[in-house]
């Protein structure tokens, strides 16, 4: 059984779309993130939900919205998409901050 | 603010030692460490706490100086498994519960 899991694999999309990529884990961990890296390899944490509750917002922009059903989703909604919102964007989940986290495989955006 | 890690990269040969260093400018609570291979998501490797001791995975072991606000990983005897990028992340002492801040990374070449 995979541990995290995100759909689609790769996406790829016309700017000025509006896309979403889910996330669930099935550990049954209580925290789910939401990461950015970027061609440079720099992972950008972009959110963290603590049992459904937004712990930490970084400075993402507003077109950028996390939505969490229950405890074992976390999906991300991107509106107005941009070339600059190009970026392999992973989920992972941990059972609290202090803990391992476990990656998803990984979402490649690009943006046309 | 994220942590700075250094080197930037580093190339061995099969069975050298290396150091990677991550230092942060707050207080930190807890220093993580993740491995990514190319194409792949980051895998955890181990999590260092205040007031903890040092760890240790086969020939991969880590340090925590909580009052120079610093952690060094050390690989020794490197294997050609262990080529990847080195990722640490760490959680402040002194923010909000949760802000978890990776730094930019060391990538590691080990050659035969």
């Amino acid at each position: 059984d995979t541990a995290v899991s995100q759909t689609p694999k790769y996406l790829v999309t016309q700017m000025g779309n509006d896309k979403s990529i889910k996330c669930e884990q099935n550990l049954g961990h209580d925290t789910m993130y939401w990461y950015k890296q970027d061609s440079k390899k720099f992972l950008k944490i972009m959110f963290s939900y603590n049992n459904k509750e937004l712990i930490i917002n970084e400075t993402v922009p507003n077109r950028f919205s996390p939505k969490s059903p229950d405890k074992a989703h976390l999906n991300l909604h991107i509106n107005s998409l941009e070339l600059g919102d190009s970026a392999v964007y992973f989920c992972a989940s941990s059972q609290t901050s202090a803990n391992e986290q476990f990656f998803g495989p990984g979402t490649r955006l690009t943006v046309l | 603010q994220q942590p700075v890690q250094s080197p930037q990269a580093v190339i061995l040969r099969e069975g050298e030692d290396a150091v990677i260093n991550c230092s942060s400018s707050k207080a930190l609570y807890s220093v993580h460490w993740y491995r990514q291979k190319h194409g792949e998501a980051p895998v955890f490797l181990m999590i260092l706490l205040k007031g903890g001791e040092q760890k240790g995975h086969d020939k991969i072991s880590a340090s925590f100086n909580e009052k120079k606000q610093q952690s060094s990983l050390y690989l020794t005897a490197s294997q050609l498994s262990y080529s990847g990028t080195y990722f640490c992340g760490t959680e402040s002492d002194t923010d909000s519960w949760g802000k978890f801040q990776f730094g930019a990374g060391t990538q590691v070449v080990v050659t035969p």
